[in-house]
């Protein structure tokens, strides 16, 4: 079985200071790990995977992640946040080892609020 | 270049009532998935296709629930004798090929709302 949970529904942080939006993930071989940022009233729009390699990983808008094997963790991170970055996070995983393992599975997202 | 486009936006229908979602990919994917996003969840998975291949249909939540995909490119989800419980967010993406470790590309998706 696969899963992603973000125990964060929500995360505010005040404009440049670091940011970081938390995932866990599941998986019962090895996950291919995603994350996306919607913004209201869009879709969904790629930040960044892991799929081999460097375990930090760089994406757009400056945000990177860390794939973090051993406590099941892909946490989003930017070092210094802006007012445009307040939108919607999801993380999303899929199980590349998993024949017919389709679809990416997705977290509940976190809301980011960066204060000016 | 284009991305993946929906129709309607919105679309606001009684209860009971059909509707049809229309999604058309980025021209060259041969991946699609549609998903629902639900207020204060994510999203969830419904359906999937490639190439020729038989669609993956597993996350469909009921028979009321099907879609087609013609030609390789546009597809159609079709809700049947909508329920309230139907109202959400239907969003599409698709991906160059089946390869997992490809990003999906989402559309801005077609806001459901079943009174």
């Amino acid at each position: 079985a696969q899963s992603v949970a973000q125990p964060e529904d929500q995360v505010n942080v005040a404009e440049g200071n670091p940011l970081t939006v938390k995932c866990t993930y599941s998986v019962s071989g090895n996950p291919y790990l995603f994350w996306y940022v919607q913004y209201p009233n869009r879709g969904l729009q790629f930040l960044l995977k892991y799929i081999t390699g460097d375990n930090l990983v760089k994406g757009s808008y400056g945000f990177e992640a860390e794939f973090n094997k051993s406590q099941t963790s892909f946490h989003l991170k930017k070092p210094s946040a802006l007012v445009s970055d307040s939108a919607l996070y999801f993380c999303a995983v899929r199980d590349f080892t998993q024949t017919g393992a389709n679809n990416l599975f997705f977290g509940t997202g976190t809301r980011l609020t960066v204060i000016p | 270049g284009a991305g993946v486009s929906q129709s309607p936006s919105n679309k606001v229908t009684e209860k009971g009532k059909d509707v049809e979602l229309r999604c058309d990919p980025i021209s060259g994917h041969t991946a699609l998935y549609w998903y629902r996003q639900s207020l204060g969840q994510g999203l969830e998975f419904l359906i999937y296709f490639q190439g020729n291949s038989a669609p993956d249909k597993s996350g469909l939540p009921s028979d009321r629930f099907s879609a087609e995909r013609t030609g390789g490119s546009v597809s159609t989800l079709t809700i049947q004798r909508t329920q309230q419980e139907d109202s959400a967010v239907y969003l599409c993406a698709s991906s160059p090929t089946s390869g997992s470790g490809n990003e999906q590309f989402f559309g801005p998706g077609t806001r459901l709302t079943v009174l």
